[in-house]
Order: C-alpha cells, then structure tokens, then sequence
C-alpha cells in the first residue's frame, strides 16, 4: 500500500545545529507539504511543492528550507535551530489537478525538541 | 485571508450520544472542504471532502455536510473508538494546492 513516511519519529537537538527531518511519499503524487503542529495554533505551512525541483514558502517558512530532487522526497532543513522550532513537524502529499483529488495525506509526525 | 473557526474545542459525550462538531470559514471562492480524524500522537487521517453547498457524505456513524459559511460533522451514535481530534480545512479555488486548517475539535466518547 502506497504511504508517507517521516523519519526520525524523535529528535533531540541543541540550538544552532542543523537539523534535517526526512519525509518519503510512495503515493507518487506531485503536491508535497511540510507543516508543524502547535497547540493553539493548528497546523501551518512551512514550506511546499508542485514538483521535482519546484519549491515554495508557506506562511511560517523563516529558519527553514526544502529541495526536491525527486518526486518521492521532500527533506525538511532547520539551518540553525531555535527553541522556537519545537514543534511536531508533518509532511504530507496530495495528488492535486491530476485527477481532481485534493486531499492530503499525511505522514505519522517528527516530534522536534530544541533544547 | 482564508480563514477556519471550529467549536466547540473540546466535547464530551457519552456512548449513544450524537452530537454535531461545528467549522465555520470564509474563503475566496471555495474548491473543497476536507474533515480529517487525528489520534494521539499520529498524522492527520483523511475522511471527507465536500465541494458545494448541500453536499453530503457517509462514512459508519460520521456524517458530514456544507453549507456556503460551514460544515458541520454529525457523529450518530458515536463509540470510545471515535474519540479524536477532529480538523476541519478548506483549499481556495485559484493556482495553489494548500489547504487552511481550523484547530480542531476534541472528542471524547465516554463507555
């Protein structure tokens, strides 16, 4: 069965490191979402793509980055970590104009803790 | 600016007990309007998505349905199982794929 997977599930880190959390699509679709998750605030757009090599900012992208060198993955950068940054981090993907289907997928979650 | 209000935060019934979960929105011109279930410690799991006003869908005891400013998810009967937090999100028709998500209802569905 087609999934999202994000790895790591956990990560610890100290503040100014970088920091990449992985997200891996088997749906082959086109759209991919990175969002984090506070409590009080839902989820928000970090960052998004259409497409291999397309990349866009969402509405919280400052202290982040994405590339997409295939369809399959979209890593997630944090170039120097801030305690601001802890946050359960989503990935998610979404076939898009392709056939019309508009919903996500999500992967199961990256808890960040920037200490 | 899209926005995504739900209400209540938080509900609690009892088993037997039905019951509605509220999203209100405003959007500029709307392409679809998704539900989602989220469990503890887990992503966001798809259930519906709805696209114009009158529009109904089924699934087991949820039902959801939209009107031109909201959504409401009418659970019938609801189980502990059902307990979760319960997303509503809304895309904007235009060039862009990102959705608007509300902060959820929380439910609790006591034995």
């Amino acid at each position: 069965d087609a999934e999202i997977t994000q790895s790591p599930r956990h990560k610890i880190t100290e503040t100014g490191r970088q920091v990449t959390l992985a997200c891996h699509q088997t749906w082959n679709h086109n759209n991919m979402f990175w969002y984090r998750q506070d409590l009080g605030h839902g989820l928000r757009l970090i960052h998004y793509s259409y497409g291999v090599h397309d990349t866009n900012k969402g509405e919280v992208s400052d202290g982040y980055s994405v590339s997409r060198s295939n369809t399959e993955d979209l890593p997630l950068t944090l170039e120097s970590a801030a305690s601001s940054q802890t946050s359960v981090y989503f990935c998610a993907s979404s076939e898009g104009q392709v056939r019309g289907n508009y919903e996500q997928y999500f992967g199961p979650g990256t808890r960040l803790t920037v200490t | 600016e899209d926005q995504v209000t739900q209400s209540p935060e938080a509900l609690r019934l009892q088993e037997g007990e039905s019951s509605s979960l509220n999203c209100s929105y405003t959007v500029s011109g709307l392409r679809g309007l998704f539900w989602y279930r989220q469990d503890p410690g887990k992503g966001p799991e798809f259930l519906f998505t709805l696209y114009s006003a009158g529009e109904e869908k089924e699934k087991e005891r949820l039902k959801a349905t939209l009107t031109k400013k909201e959504s409401f998810l009418h659970i019938t009967a609801p189980k502990p199982e059902d307990s979760a937090t319960y997303l509503c999100a809304v895309q904007a028709v235009g060039g862009y794929q990102k959705v608007t998500f509300g902060t959820g209802t929380k439910l609790q569905v006591i034995p």
